[in-house]
């Protein structure tokens, strides 16, 4: 079974839209990371979220964490082609530093 | 520059012949882990290491050995290399504090186990 689950698995959006990936842990989560992936590329760091609540942006992206923290959102205002390749989430579910990742989004822009 | 460095980027190798793939930082950080990604399964955590000479399991440590010899380097190492060890490999090194801002990634390492 998945630890984290994210959705949807993939999304195709014209440029300059608004859209929205999704981050669900049936556990507590002890800090949740967002990683951009290029496809077969390494991991690009965009945010981290701890507290519960927490809500960071970054240029046209804004991450939140739900007060239970237990799900986190990634929004992406007015799209770019630049923005398309692969949205993970990764967190610790345990407080134990074992480290979980979504099954990843797959993003496509189409100018 | 802080980063985390892999070697080889790119291995293609036979079953059964034992290789390693190294993996450095720069960055003095306590934490450092290895994933395998595959597609539909994702990345999958293989060992992790909480400092020097302190290693742990992750969720698909079998088939791989680490070590944790120096701060700076983690090994990942795999004894008799099998067709389903073909995969898309990171290591990746942050502080180990929770909270911690930022998890860095190397590039990463193809390998293809005929």
């Amino acid at each position: 079974s998945q630890e984290l689950e994210q959705s949807p698995q993939s999304l195709i959006v014209q440029e300059g839209k608004n859209l929205t990936i999704n981050c669900t842990s049936s556990k507590t989560l002890y800090g949740l990371y967002w990683y951009k992936q290029k496809y077969g590329e390494g991991l690009i760091f965009l945010m981290m979220l701890q507290k519960g609540g927490e809500e960071k942006s970054h240029e046209k992206i804004t991450a939140k964490l739900d007060e239970k923290k237990q799900q986190s959102s990634l929004h992406i205002t007015a799209s770019q082609p630049s923005h398309a390749g692969i949205y993970l989430c990764g967190a610790d579910l345990s407080g134990g530093n074992q480290f979980y990742f979504g099954t990843g989004t797959s993003l496509t822009v189409i100018p | 520059e802080a980063q985390v460095t892999q070697n080889p980027r790119y291995l293609i190798t036979v079953t059964g012949k034992k290789l390693t793939v190294t993996c450095s930082q720069n960055m003095n950080h306590e934490y450092m882990s290895w994933y395998r990604q595959d597609p539909g399964l994702g990345l999958r955590q293989i060992y992790y290491s909480m400092n020097v000479e302190v290693t742990d399991k992750g969720d698909v440590p079998e088939g791989y050995k680490v070590s944790r010899k120096e701060k700076r380097n983690f090994p990942l190492i795999l004894e008799s290399p099998s067709p389903n060890q073909t995969s898309l490999y990171f290591c990746a090194s942050r502080f180990l504090s929770i909270g911690t801002d930022t998890q860095y990634f190397g590039p990463g390492t193809r390998l293809t186990v005929l």
